[in-house]
């Protein structure tokens, strides 16, 4: 099955820099990548989310890039923001995997004002 | 819309209880989801459904029931809980959309703990 692999687990930056996480996905055929967030106490949320067909997308601070010959995909947050803080997690599906997603383990970002 | 709502919220059972956990969502989605937290590992598929009436395997089923009788509800049960299924449960739904798109909806979660 896939395996998803993200890092770094925990992101520290001052607010206005630019925080990265990676991650690393298994299966050639997946080809849907989705990051969501989690605030404290509450569920994940969808953020931004990308295709196989697709190398780069962004919405205003963020954008998500896909590498799909070295099976990675990153998150990138511009001008962090101290409500930036939370958790992100990636996660990577396949066709005809009814819609399952494997989820990395999360990186918790904090933004230091 | 209320969206997708778990109850209960919080619970704490002794080692071979049993419970359900009840998830509902009011957006007529077809794809309802399962999944168990634990600090470092991410989220874990338990099981999923793809419509009424049918469910399947995820990830970690093991010590995992789960029916969907009607559209609009997933429940999941432990017959006999375990310390290892200490967790906080999330609960999501999902719809068919266009070009292989799958936003999952998460529910507020369920904080379980078995002593």
């Amino acid at each position: 099955g896939e395996n998803v692999e993200q890092h770094p687990s925990t992101l520290s930056v001052q607010e206005g820099d630019s925080a990265v996480i990676k991650c690393t996905y298994s299966d050639s055929a997946s080809n849907y990548f989705p990051w969501y967030k989690q605030e404290l106490g509450k569920g994940p949320q969808l953020i931004i989310d990308i295709r196989s067909n697709v190398g780069e997308k962004k919405d205003q601070r963020i954008a998500v890039t896909l590498n799909k010959t070295a099976k990675h995909f990153s998150l990138h947050i511009t001008e962090t923001q101290p409500e930036d803080s939370a958790v992100y997690f990636c996660a990577a599906s396949r066709r005809g995997s009814a819609r399952q997603l494997t989820f990395g383990s999360g990186t918790q970002l904090t933004v230091l004002p | 819309n209320a969206g997708v709502t778990q109850t209960p919220k919080f619970r704490v059972l002794k080692t071979g209880q049993s419970m359900t956990l009840l998830c509902a969502q009011d957006m007529n989605h077809e794809y309802m989801y399962w999944y168990r937290q634990d600090p470092g590992m991410g989220l874990r598929l338990i099981h999923y459904s793809v419509g009424e009436g049918t469910t399947a395997k995820g990830e970690v089923p093991d010590g995992y029931n789960v029916s969907r009788l009607k559209k609009q509800n997933f429940l999941l049960g432990l017959e006999s809980a375990a310390p290892s299924q200490t967790s906080v449960y999330f609960c999501a739904s999902s719809y068919t959309q266009r070009g292989g798109r799958n936003e999952q909806f998460f529910g507020p979660g369920t904080r379980l703990t078995v002593l």
